[in-house]
């Protein structure tokens, strides 16, 4: 399929092992997180999100971290499978609309 | 339950042309909102609909505008159409209005590309 942004940043995991994608986000107002996976050809998928009084959420083999002292959220995905394999993107809701992140392209081998 | 739709999936369209892109929102959303997603400038936020009326818009020129329709569905156009509009253009639909915590969906896209 086609695909966009072809010169991202690529984290390579072992299948098994667990992942953490890094975002440094821009505005110190914003208050709601998200991170999307986006798979070759199709539309960002929403995977998790956070607000801003919280600094930790958990989902299915997910969690968000949110570190507003430096800017900073971080997705970690436990035992990392072949099917995570995607571009995953930050986004935050500045002006009430979402500011992307530029994303990191996560492959996973066996 | 049927996710967002976006028709059609591809185009290819001319310099000087305009085009219009289709959007269905997941049944019972009423905010669509547009992205344009390029390699060069990633994903940025094109402008949000909600009951008919525009509620926030990103920073595109005016070739590019939308419109709302009574049951939800969006469509939006690009006239005059540039080498550099080639891209990808997502569809996102919630249930409210703004991105603050309120989940947003997004459609599969429709590749567009100017020759």
């Amino acid at each position: 399929g086609e695909s966009v942004g072809l010169h991202l940043p690529t984290l390579s995991v072992q299948e098994g092992d667990n992942s953490i994608i890094n975002c440094a986000y821009s505005n110190s107002a914003s208050d709601y997180f998200i991170w999307y996976k986006q798979e070759s050809g199709k539309g960002p998928q929403f995977i998790i999100d956070i607000r801003s009084n919280m600094d930790k959420r958990q989902g299915q083999r997910v969690t968000v971290l949110l570190n507003k002292t430096v800017k900073h959220l971080s997705l970690q995905i436990a035992a990392t499978q072949p099917g995570d394999s995607a571009v995953y993107f930050c986004a935050e809701n500045a002006a009430d609309k979402l500011i992307f992140g530029t994303g990191t392209r996560l492959q996973v081998f066996p | 339950k049927a996710g967002v739709t976006q028709t059609p999936r591809y185009l290819i369209k001319t310099r000087g042309q305009q085009v219009t892109l289709s959007c269905s929102p997941i049944s019972g959303h009423r905010s669509v909102s547009w992205y344009q997603q390029t390699p060069g400038q990633g994903l940025q936020f094109l402008f949000e609909y909600f009951s008919e009326t525009q509620r926030n818009k990103g920073n595109f020129p005016g070739r590019f505008s939308g419109r709302q329709f009574s049951n939800s569905r969006s469509e939006m156009n690009v006239s005059t159409l540039e080498l550099g509009d080639s891209a990808l253009y997502l569809c996102a639909s919630s249930l409210g209005i703004g991105a603050s915590g309120n989940t947003i969906y997004f459609g599969e896209g429709s590749w567009l590309t100017v020759v």
